[in-house]
């Protein structure tokens, strides 16, 4: 099966520009996930969708980050503007089912790093 | 607060020596427990889980970790590693106190000398 995909695979901005990621996760998958890893760290749950719906978004920056999935398949995570904090890998994940059932691993895209100067 | 601990964050053994990477968390209720692991260059990916039953469980490559519940504890170990097993794991957590929302530790990285 195809895998998560993700792109642009890099981009460098300069702070308070905006900057949007795309994330096209394996089909069929109900569940999708944006995580930010900062270097050093493992990933941070951004936000999480269940088909259209966000199921949590509780640790995203709503003053700067915005993210849809339209049409439950598809999805786009935008940061505007950006920080220099904002530097990191920008990982989507997606899960077959998610939620309640366990037999529902996260499979990861290759990422995103932004790098913000 | 629910967090996942990982006690090294470097390592570096040579071949055929066994490994064991520490892995704590700290979350209420039922959890599901699991290691994933980044090679150079590609994308994280699961190597084993604990949802319940046999607190042993194996996973790809001759992977294994044990899941104590006393001690809150999902350690990952191999007998003997390979320099292909050079690679960033990350020991995480989710469970129905959390929503099912997976935390991570902040990894570990692993180098195996040739």
């Amino acid at each position: 099966e195809a895998g998560v995909a993700q792109s642009p695979r890099y981009k460098i901005i300069e702070k308070r520009q905006s900057v949007a990621f795309w994330c096209n996760p394996i089909s069929g998958h109900a569940t999708l996930y944006w995580y930010q890893q900062i270097l050093g760290q493992g990933p941070k749950l951004l936000i999480q969708f269940q088909n259209n719906g966000v199921v949590d978004d509780s640790q995203l920056p709503k003053d700067r980050f915005s993210a849809e999935r339209l049409k439950g398949v598809d999805s786009t995570l935008k940061i505007q503007p950006a920080k220099l904090e904002d530097s990191a890998v920008y990982l989507c994940a997606s899960s077959l089912v998610g939620l309640r059932d366990r037999d529902s691993p996260l499979h990861f895209g290759n990422g995103t790093r932004l790098t913000v100067t | 607060a629910q967090s996942v601990s990982q006690h090294n964050h470097h390592v570096i053994l040579s071949e055929a020596a066994s490994l064991e990477l520490g892995c704590n968390y700290s979350y209420g209720g039922t959890v599901n427990l699991f290691w994933y692991v980044q090679y150079p260059g590609q994308h994280l990916q699961l190597l084993l889980k604990y949802f319940s039953g046999d607190p042993l469980v194996k996973g790809i490559k001759g992977f294994e970790a044990e899941f104590i519940k006393s001690k809150f504890s999902f350690n990952l170990r191999k007998p003997s590693v390979q320099w292909s097993d050079t690679a960033e794991y990350f020991c995480a957590v989710n469970g129905n106190t959390g929503g099912f929302k997976t935390i991570f530790g902040a990894g570990t990285r692993l180098f195996v000398k040739a």
